[in-house]
């Protein structure tokens, strides 16, 4: 595809149930990350893989999150026993190994946790 | 530490400059950037600055960087309307991108 592709768009959930959220990075892009975007808190860090390095988790808030990247390419984030704090935008982006390319965002996930 | 710091709302004329600032607090940082957010988008890349560089101009964009006091402006001549979006300054450590809160730029008619 041209650019970075997330799904779902929207998802809206109960509070304790599990949800699974899926990035498609631009082919040929060994980086991917994943930020989480709350109302007022800026774009939050939340993992980062690099080809078929060990992934920087360093971010994760909890251990109710988790991230896999499968084959070096579609990556999903797994958010256990959802909690209303949850509540927020996921945005993807991947990019080269290049130092200086660009991070290329998807649209994001907005994830509404009742 | 990783922080970056940029003011949470700016209003500019229409036509007139807008000038967003941001700090940083890590001087190893190689590359600053600034991102550019439409409602409901993701982000979009507009410019970025390598370290060593004091200016870039890129058509209506002015980056500049005041690596001593770790200090980050993006200046945007002639605001138009199509500008009114909020912009993130990110600063790359190793290979984390970390990202301030963003600036929303109002454009008053």
């Amino acid at each position: 595809g041209a650019g970075v592709s997330q799904s779902p768009s929207n998802k809206v959930t109960e509070k304790g149930k599990d949800v699974e959220l899926r990035c498609d990075p631009i082919s040929g892009h060994t980086a991917l990350y994943w930020y989480r975007q709350s109302l007022g808190q800026g774009l939050e860090f939340l993992i980062y893989f690099q080809g078929n390095s060990a992934p920087d988790k360093s971010g994760l808030p909890s251990d109710r999150f988790s991230a896999e990247r499968t084959g070096g390419s579609v990556s999903t984030l797994t958010i256990q026993r959802t909690q209303q704090e949850d509540s927020a935008v996921y945005l993807c982006a991947s990019k080269t190994g290049s130092d200086n390319s660009p991070l290329h965002f998807g649209n994001g996930t907005r994830l509404t946790v009742t | 530490g990783e922080d970056v710091e940029q003011s949470l709302f700016l209003s500019v004329r229409e036509g007139d400059s807008s000038v967003i600032n941001c700090t940083y607090t890590d001087s190893s940082s190689t590359y600053l950037y600034w991102y550019k957010q439409e409602p409901g988008a993701g982000l979009q890349l507009l410019t970025y600055i390598f370290s060593n560089m004091d200016m870039k101009q890129d058509q209506r964009l002015t980056v500049l960087l005041n690596k001593k006091d770790k200090h980050l402006s993006l200046r945007i001549a002639d605001t138009q309307t199509g500008d009114s979006a909020i912009y993130f300054c990110a600063e790359s450590l190793d290979d984390k991108i970390i990202f301030g809160k963003g600036t929303r730029l109002h454009i008053l008619p």
